[in-house]
């Protein structure tokens, strides 16, 4: 079975501190991706990635930055954090853009 | 530009109902793929079909089917004797070939009461 694993369910920081959530999946799939799901809107994407050290940025990328140093692990990183970034985080994994990606159990972020 | 529309935001049934869950999407392009994804309240997405823009065959998968039709750029999906089990929210996406972006929708949240 294809894993995606992320490294907290739930996260609570501060306004303005760094955070690094990260994503590790063990299916070998050259994609990752990050996003945000938000009531009402639905997933949306914020980086993805093709390769290692290889990203590019999604529909909402601004706040945000990415880094992958090895193909299993892709980390998204919160330089400032700030109250509109509280959101439910998902991390996916897949081979090709037409077979489904995989996701993780999320992260819920909140930002007081 | 791409979009996907879930215009039923939420729907309650009582079990054993029928109940469809309509997605209208847009694209200029002529090939593309459709997916349909669960989330139940554990919160991971769990994949349920893809189907490519030329095979309009509807699709069946036990108590779950799929209407894909071009004419009206809808890819409908039909749960038949709704259980308690199938509540979650349920979300449509459509990639194009050669991307590896999902747009999603909006996701419609199904609530099946005992």
């Amino acid at each position: 079975d294809v894993k995606v694993t992320q490294s907290s369910r739930y996260l609570v920081k501060r306004t303005g501190e760094k955070v690094f959530l990260e994503c590790v999946q063990d299916m070998d799939h050259e994609n990752m991706f990050w996003y945000r799901q938000d009531p009402g809107l639905g997933l949306r994407l914020i980086y993805f990635s093709y390769d290692v050290k290889m990203k590019e940025k999604g529909d909402i990328p601004e706040g945000y930055s990415v880094s992958r140093e090895k193909k299993e692990r892709f980390s998204l990183i919160l330089e400032s954090a700030s109250t509109n970034q509280t959101s439910m985080y998902l991390c996916a994994s897949g081979q090709l853009a037409y077979n489904e990606q995989f996701f993780g159990p999320g992260t819920r972020l909140t930002v007081l | 530009a791409q979009k996907v529309t879930q215009a039923q935001t939420e729907i309650s049934v009582v079990e054993k109902e029928d109940v469809t869950l309509d997605c209208v999407y847009e694209t200029r392009d002529t090939t593309y793929y459709l997916f349909w994804y669960k989330q139940p309240p554990s919160g991971e997405l769990v994949f349920l079909i893809r189907r490519n823009s030329f095979d309009e065959q509807n699709e069946i998968s036990g108590r779950y089917s799929w209407n894909f039709q071009k004419s009206t750029s809808s890819f409908n999906f039909t749960i038949t004797a709704s259980q308690v089990v199938d509540s979650a929210v349920y979300f449509c996406a459509l990639s194009k070939r050669n991307t590896d972006k999902l747009i999603f929708g909006t996701g419609t949240r199904l609530q099946v009461f005992p």
